[in-house]
């Protein structure tokens, strides 16, 4: 069966460190999303992309970086990690634009220290 | 952009029928309206997604009046395993820049007891 897949799941770092956060999908969709999810905010868009070289920045992507080389990969990275970043990410793919129907991974939680 | 506004919890009894409401006063012309259900420690899963009028699926139904600035998720007979949070998403063009921002709803916690 077609998924996405997150890793690590749990991952503890230091202020100042980079990290980066993996998102595997097998449904062969153009379109990856990265979001973060904070207590009070619901999901907010970090970064998305909608084929391979493309990558575009969504509501709060100071801080973060992400790269697209192959269809199934988009890595999320952190270049240094603040505090503020403590948080749970969520990838997630889609088949195109036009649809919202989008199926995330299981999140990654986050901690910077 | 289309901001969106929903009911920050519910409750329910089990079998009941569940209206969830969301309010997004500026959705632009193309965009959908999508809801998602999210579970503890899980990512979100998507529920139903419409444009206007009504949409029915095997779990739901989703009511979008002509002017498109509210939209209601509607859970039939409901279950203790609809517990959980209901996001309600309008996607959305920037036209300054032709960007996407997706904005999701701040969530609506529904609690169904026995």
């Amino acid at each position: 069966d077609a998924e996405i897949t997150q890793s690590p799941r749990h991952k503890i770092t230091e202020t100042g460190r980079q990290v980066t956060l993996a998102c595997h999908q097998t449904w062969n969709h153009n379109n990856m999303f990265w979001y973060r999810q904070d207590l009070g905010h619901g999901l907010r868009l970090i970064h998305y992309s909608y084929g391979v070289q493309d990558t575009n920045k969504g509501e709060v992507s100071d801080g973060y970086s992400v790269s697209r080389s192959n269809t199934e990969d988009l890595p999320l990275t952190l270049e240094s990690a603040a505090s503020s970043q403590t948080s749970v990410y969520f990838c997630a793919s889609s088949r195109d634009m036009s649809s919202y129907e989008q199926y995330f991974g299981p999140g990654t939680r986050l901690t910077v220290t | 952009l289309a901001k969106t506004t929903q009911p920050i919890s519910m409750d329910s009894y089990e079998g009941q029928e569940v209206n969830i409401t969301c309010s997004h006063n500026n959705i632009a012309t193309n965009d959908y309206i999508t809801w998602y259900q999210q579970f503890p420690s899980q990512g979100p899963r998507f529920i139903i997604q419409g444009y206007k009028t009504k949409v029915t699926n095997e779990v739901a139904s989703l009511f979008i009046p002509a002017d498109r600035k509210s939209s209601t998720l509607s859970l039939p007979r409901v279950s203790l395993s609809d517990t959980a949070v209901y996001y309600c998403l309008v996607g959305a063009k920037d036209p300054m820049d032709s960007s996407y921002k997706l904005i999701f709803g701040s969530g609506t916690r529904l609690l169904v007891r026995p």
